[in-house]
């Protein structure tokens, strides 16, 4: 059982904006801002795509963006592209263990 | 072009031991931290240990602590995952990834992963 909470699946059409939520607790999501994103693609390793909540690396697509309310954040991806299928994780640091936490992913698919 | 290379995967019995490396390229190794993350086959993303760029601090998953040892080696610019007492359900592709700071608990850079099977 993972620590945070992410929906299994979620599914859009091309050009659609699709929402993963990422729901954790006080002392992680909520307590900190060391929340990531990662997309993974099969057989590859995972790719960053938000930092600190809300931060893009460099070389990112703005359609990724990212927003916390409470102990829930969430990835929000805008104008679906059929590239953009993938598993999605979130990870957060935990005060409780001081260590790192992932979500249990959520698959993608573009429809 | 920043590279991070995972090697000494294979398969080996319960309750055997392996060393992973991780040799990397690209970056001043010495200033990062870095991370060991798993991915059991089918299954999601596991944080397993991280270590602080001076090799000074090291933390844990819970499922790991007292049978993994996570170090490394800056003149040599590799990072090393000690594995003790091995399980069935420590099986899983391992990656090595690069902390994006000294310790901001995100990875920008990841391995293409080592195969670590354990079976009897």
């Amino acid at each position: 059982q993972s620590a945070l909470t992410q929906p299994a699946s979620v599914s859009g059409s091309p050009g659609q904006s699709i929402t993963i939520s990422c729901t954790g607790t006080s002392s992680d999501v909520g307590g900190y801002n060391f929340v990531s994103w990662y997309q993974q693609h099969p057989g590859k390793a995972p790719k960053l795509m938000i930092f600190e909540v809300t931060n893009r690396p460099s070389g990112v697509s703005d359609r990724f963006s990212g927003s916390r309310s409470g102990n829930t954040a969430s990835l929000t991806i805008s104008g679906l592209q059929a590239e953009d299928e993938a598993d999605y994780y979130c990870s957060s640091f935990t005060s409780i263990t001081v260590s790192l936490v992932f979500g249990g992913g959520t698959k993608l698919t573009v429809l | 072009q920043v590279q991070l290379v995972e090697s000494g995967g294979g398969v080996v019995q319960p309750g055997g031991s392996l060393r992973l490396s991780c040799a990397v390229s690209g970056f001043t190794f010495s200033s990062y931290g870095m991370h060991w993350v798993r991915q059991a086959p089918g299954k999601g993303l596991q944080w397993v240990a991280f270590i602080r760029s001076h090799g000074g601090d090291k933390y844990y998953a819970d499922s790991v602590k007292g049978r993994f040892s996570i170090s490394r080696d800056n003149s040599k610019d590799t990072l090393y995952l000690q594995m003790n007492s091995l399980r069935a359900d420590d099986t899983a592709v391992y990656y090595c990834a690069k902390d994006r700071g000294g310790t901001t608990w995100s990875s920008d850079i990841w391995g293409q992963g080592t195969m670590v099977a354990v079976s009897s």
